[in-house]
């Protein structure tokens, strides 16, 4: 069965304090890995696209990279208003659009 | 950019009642999707669409409907809401199988 597992559930952070979000996934193959922010209220915003392992892809603060059963979001040096769920999808072989498979989150406090 | 608009934002629905949720996106895509999202369960694919006049069931399709009369808007029904179904609604959109969008939600409370 497909699945995508994000880990931890919550972190919390001091501001300047470097940290990774973890992504695993099982799939019977990848077509695509989706990060996305999610603020309180609001719906989830696009970050990155990842096509196959190796691949890295920046923005700002931001680094999210890709192997064969997992994916990481870097956030260096974070700041309080990367304070957010950042949440992990990923898109398999076999199945169509419609299959896009969710993780439950990661929720980030960064505290000043 | 409007992006993906979703109407209403709230509402509160006595059990039994009907409603629908309408979506607009001005980004001319193809593709258009209903998603659920609970606590502790993660984004849930309710219905979605690969172009005008076209539907599919995702994974959680049971109590809802939908249609796509026109490209650019997706409508999610509700006949006869029950108090499972309080929630919060996601609408979203792709070009084709890429990266998804999404609306900014909308927020059901059966009671």
């Amino acid at each position: 069965e497909d699945q995508v597992t994000q880990s931890p559930e919550a972190l919390r952070l001091q501001e300047g304090e470097s940290s990774s979000l973890n992504c695993s996934y099982t799939v019977s193959g990848l077509r695509g890995l989706f990060w996305y922010r999610q603020d309180p209220g609001k719906g989830p915003e696009f970050l990155f696209t990842l096509y196959s392992a190796g691949e890295e892809k920046e923005k700002e603060r931001l680094k999210a990279t890709l192997t064969k059963k997992e994916s990481f979001l870097h956030i260096t040096a974070p700041k309080p208003e990367d304070s957010a769920t950042y949440l992990c999808a990923v898109l398999a072989y076999g199945g169509s659009q419609g299959n896009l498979i969710f993780g439950k989150g990661t929720k980030l406090s960064v505290k000043p | 950019n409007a992006g993906v608009t979703q109407t209403p934002k709230f509402r509160v629905l006595k059990t039994g009642q009907s409603m629908t949720l309408l979506c607009a996106q001005d980004m001319n895509h193809e593709y258009m999707y209903w998603y659920r999202q609970d606590p502790g369960m993660g984004l849930r694919l309710i219905h979605y669409s690969v172009g005008e006049g076209t539907t599919a069931k995702g994974e959680v399709p049971d109590g809802y409907n939908v249609s796509r009369l026109k490209k650019q808007n997706f409508l999610l029904g509700l006949e006869s809401a029950a108090p499972s179904q309080t929630s919060v609604y996601f609408c979203a959109s792709s070009r084709g199988e890429n990266t998804i969008y999404f609306g900014e939600g909308s927020w059901l409370t059966v009671v």
